[in-house]
């Protein structure tokens, strides 16, 4: 079974562009999750979704930041305009209700110039 | 609220001497507690886990962790480790009965093993 997937793993822009991070999560896991790990804060969770809805949006930094879950199979993670200091590796990780585990995915490393 | 304290940032060691990483949790209902290791540009893998019974839980590449409620600690330890074994680790702990996200990271350790 293949594992939760993230596309690109690495992400070179300018500041100012648009950036799309995406994540297909395991099949029937109903929990996604979006983290971001930087040296200085370590791992954060931004946002997680329940059956494609939001639930908790509270870490996500700034307007300039969102994310989508059109259906089951399908995430993405948005920043517009983008600064350097969102440069970090962003993490997306699934999980079933009744299982104790989350399930990571390679990450992005975005580099923001 | 929870929360989890890993008390070193980074620990060196020389291959094939035994090493401890240390958690502690803070806690107000019962947890899972789990450890997560990072290997250089990867994505967090699960090493083991506990969620009940024996308080010694057993792990992927000869890790083990013990349970020890009274301390309110999980530490992670290895009788011998390998140069592979260099990577980030993490503490984990989460709410019992686990709904939503109540998933807790501490903010790692960073484990070099020195040839």
């Amino acid at each position: 079974d293949a594992g939760v997937i993230q596309s690109p793993r690495h992400e070179v822009t300018e500041m100012g562009q648009e950036v799309t991070l995406r994540c297909k999560p395991i099949s029937g896991h109903d929990y996604l999750f979006w983290y971001r790990q930087t040296m200085m804060r370590g791992l954060e969770l931004l946002i997680y979704f329940n059956n494609n809805v939001p639930i908790d949006d509270s870490g996500m930094p700034e307007d300039r930041f969102s994310a989508k879950m059109p259906n089951a199979s399908f995430s993405t993670l948005k920043i517009q305009p983008s600064e350097p200091r969102d440069s970090a590796v962003y993490f997306c990780a699934s999980r079933r209700t009744g299982d104790n585990e989350q399930y990571f995915g390679p990450g992005t490393r975005l580099t923001v110039t | 609220a929870q929360s989890v304290t890993q008390l070193d940032s980074q620990v060196p060691v020389f291959e094939e001497a035994p090493v401890e990483l240390r958690c502690n949790y803070s806690s107000s209902v019962s947890v899972y507690l789990f450890w997560y290791v990072q290997y250089p540009n990867q994505g967090l893998q699960l090493l083991l886990k506990y969620l009940s019974g024996s308080t010694l839980v057993k792990g992927i590449n000869g890790f083990e962790a013990e349970f020890n409620k009274s301390q309110t600690s999980f530490h992670l330890r290895k009788p011998s480790v390998h140069i592979s074994d260099t990577a980030e680790y993490f503490c984990a702990v989460s709410v019992v009965p686990l709904t939503g996200n109540q998933f807790y990271f501490g903010t790692g350790t960073s484990l070099t093993v020195i040839p």
